[in-house]
């Protein structure tokens, strides 16, 4: 069965230093998507980035920068310099094929404080 | 990508009532999901809703205790059937398969 697993429970770094979440997924599936998202305080979840399984390219987008690796199923989200505001819960995601649509498996989440 | 406004953002209820909650997209969609996350817990599917059948839903979780409905390709609601404390949780509606979710519903059962 498709399982995500975010080792890391809880992480406190200080402003401005870099820091990096861990996302180990399982699946069966030979086509997926890899997702991640933020959840701040307030509680809304905002979507970060989708990757299709057979692009293995790193992404940067501003501070944010993932790391796909297919050989490990590791799909790791560095922040860069994380102001207080990264302060937040990050999940990393997998889809499932369930025949006629997909469904989001969610990972138990890293919670990353960010100490001014 | 699609927008979501999902009411109502926050309720409190008592025991043994039920609340329903709506979901109104601003495209049409095929595919409509329903998540519960339970405090300091990740997001967990309920069930999925396709507009003309009826909703398929994740082991734990049955009809009873959370009827959806999905009259069509634009809306659905999920209600939370005799609740109890252990309902306490926020519920999000979802489309495009995980791009879009709805701001959430913080429910507490007292």
């Amino acid at each position: 069965a498709q399982k995500v697993t975010q080792a890391q429970t809880e992480i406190s770094v200080v402003e401005k230093e870099d820091v990096t979440l861990d996302c180990v997924y399982e699946t069966r599936d030979t086509t997926y998507y890899l997702f991640w998202y933020k959840q701040p305080p307030s509680g809304e979840l905002v979507f970060l980035i989708r990757r299709n399984s057979f692009d293995e390219q790193n992404e940067i987008s501003g501070r944010y920068s993932w790391n796909f690796q297919k050989s490990t199923s590791s799909f790791n989200f560095t922040i860069t310099a994380s102001p207080v505001v990264d302060s937040a819960v990050y999940f990393c995601a997998l889809s499932e094929h369930r025949g006629s649509y997909d469904k989001v498996i969610f990972g138990p989440g890293t919670s990353l404080s960010v100490i001014p | 990508s699609a927008v979501i406004s999902q009411k109502p953002s926050r309720d409190i209820c008592q025991r043994g009532t039920s609340l329903t909650i709506q979901c109104q997209v601003d495209s049409q969609v095929t595919m409509m999901f329903w998540y519960r996350q339970q405090p300091g817990q990740s997001l967990t599917l309920i069930a999925t809703a396709n507009q003309g059948s009826e909703a398929t839903y994740e082991s734990g979780f049955v009809i009873d205790k959370f009827p959806i409905s999905r009259p069509n390709l634009t809306f659905s609601t999920l209600t939370v059937s005799n609740m109890s404390p252990e309902d306490s949780s926020i519920y999000l509606c979802s489309v495009d398969v995980g791009y879009t979710f709805g701001s959430g519903t913080r429910l507490t059962v007292v």
